[in-house]
Parts: structure tokens; C-alpha cells; sequence
């Protein structure tokens, strides 16, 4: 099974900052990849898909890039509401998830 | 508006059996894959099962694969996970999502917000 490597697994961060997290595939998986914001209590939401590709109506300042093996998710400036948790998948291979990136203040 | 409602959770012994439902409105659901989703206390996002928009493919991680049984009643708005010989390790908020996708496994765009299954004696 393809595994996903996410780093870092927390980070400090202050609003208005830059944040970006790695995700990392065990194999080259293409762009078939996306992130997952999850708050505390609260379903995951859908952020990015197909490695870039935006979800409706979830703000511009998220972003995400990569492919083969290598991806992250940028958010350009951190706002009070982006303070969660982050999740990567895959589906070139089953479907997996990356262990999660904490993003707190 | 999508929504996915969960049921069925509860605490079960080691070895016994539990079926977990999914009730789904808001959306044309046999146009779309389906899955069970999971996370342990405390812990990350693990895919359990999918299937495919008329039952005919389903997937299963390794994890709970000839354990657990996905369904779904297109004529019933309604996804399944049939969960035999339970063990500690499955205890976990067990997640009903939405595929963007009909026939293959993709990802996730709605999500319900989950029913709790503990596996203890």
C-alpha cells in the first residue's frame, strides 16, 4: 500500500502567517491526491483535489501543488478559523491518508 | 443540501457483530461512490470501505478485509458496513462520505458526522 508522509506533524503559527505543509507518497501516485481540513468534533472538509484543484466555495488562500511523489499545501495567510487539522489522501492505490498536520497558534 | 446521518454505533463485545447505516438525501444518490471512513480516539483518518454507485465494485483495506461487508439500497438512500468478529482495534467514530466520483474511489466530498463504535468487553 502506498503510505503518505506528512511533515511537519505540528506547527505554531500566528495569523497572517504562511504556512506550508508536506506531504510526501511512498510511490509516485501522479496529481490523484487531496487535503482534508478537520476541525476538533468535526468532519473532515475538502479543501484541494486532484493535487490542485480548489473546492468550491473553500477560500482562495488555500492552495495546493505538486505531483509523483511530493505535494503541499500552502495557505497564504493564516486566518483564526484555519486553526485545525490537516489530512493528505491518495486514491492511485487504494485510498490512504496521510497521519496529519496540526496547525495550532 | 447534502446530508449524510450515521447510525448503528454502540458498545459490542469482542467478537460479536455490529451493522452500521447510512441514511443519504440532499443528492442523486446512485450517481455516486460511497465509503466508510474511520478514526480511533485521538488518532488520523483510516479509509475503511467503498463501493462503487451500482454495487458492482467494492474495496476494503486490508485492515478489515473478510471481517467487514459494504451495502447500499439505492432504492433506500442508504449505505451499510456489515462488521463481523470485532476487535479493540476497530473501536473508532466510523465516517459515512460522498465520493465526487460514480465508479472509481477518489475522494471525499461530504462527510457525515459519525457514529461511535466501541469494542470492549
Amino acid at each position: 500500500a502506498i503510505q503518505l508522509t506528512q511533515s511537519p506533524s505540528s506547527l505554531s503559527a500566528s495569523v497572517g502567517d504562511r504556512v506550508t505543509i508536506t506531504c510526501r507518497a511512498s510511490q509516485g501516485i501522479s496529481s490523484a491526491l487531496a487535503w482534508y481540513q478537520q476541525k476538533p468534533g468535526k468532519a473532515p472538509k475538502l479543501l484541494i483535489y486532484d493535487a490542485s484543484s480548489l473546492e468550491s466555495g473553500v477560500p482562495s488562500r488555500f492552495s495546493g501543488s505538486g505531483s509523483g511523489t511530493d505535494f503541499t499545501l500552502t495557505i497564504s495567510s493564516l486566518q483564526p478559523e484555519d486553526f485545525a487539522t490537516y489530512y493528505c489522501q491518495q486514491f492511485n492505490s487504494y485510498l490512504t491518508f496521510g497521519g496529519g498536520t496540526k496547525v495550532e497558534i | 443540501e447534502v446530508q449524510l446521518v450515521e447510525s448503528g454505533g454502540g458498545l459490542v463485545q469482542p467478537g460479536r457483530s455490529l451493522r452500521l447505516s447510512c441514511a443519504a438525501s440532499g443528492f442523486t444518490f446512485d450517481d455516486y461512490a460511497m465509503h466508510w471512513v474511520r478514526q480511533a480516539p485521538g488518532k488520523g483518518l483510516e479509509w475503511v470501505s467503498g463501493i462503487s454507485w451500482n454495487s458492482g465494485s467494492t474495496g476494503y483495506a486490508d485492515s478489515v478485509r473478510g471481517r467487514f461487508t459494504i451495502s447500499r439500497d439505492n432504492a433506500k438512500n442508504s449505505l451499510y458496513l456489515q462488521m463481523n468478529s470485532l476487535r479493540a482495534e476497530d473501536t473508532a467514530l466510523y465516517y459515512c462520505a460522498k465520493d465526487m466520483n460514480w465508479n472509481s474511489f477518489k475522494y471525499f466530498d461530504y462527510w457525515g458526522q459519525g457514529t461511535l463504535v466501541t469494542v470492549s468487553s
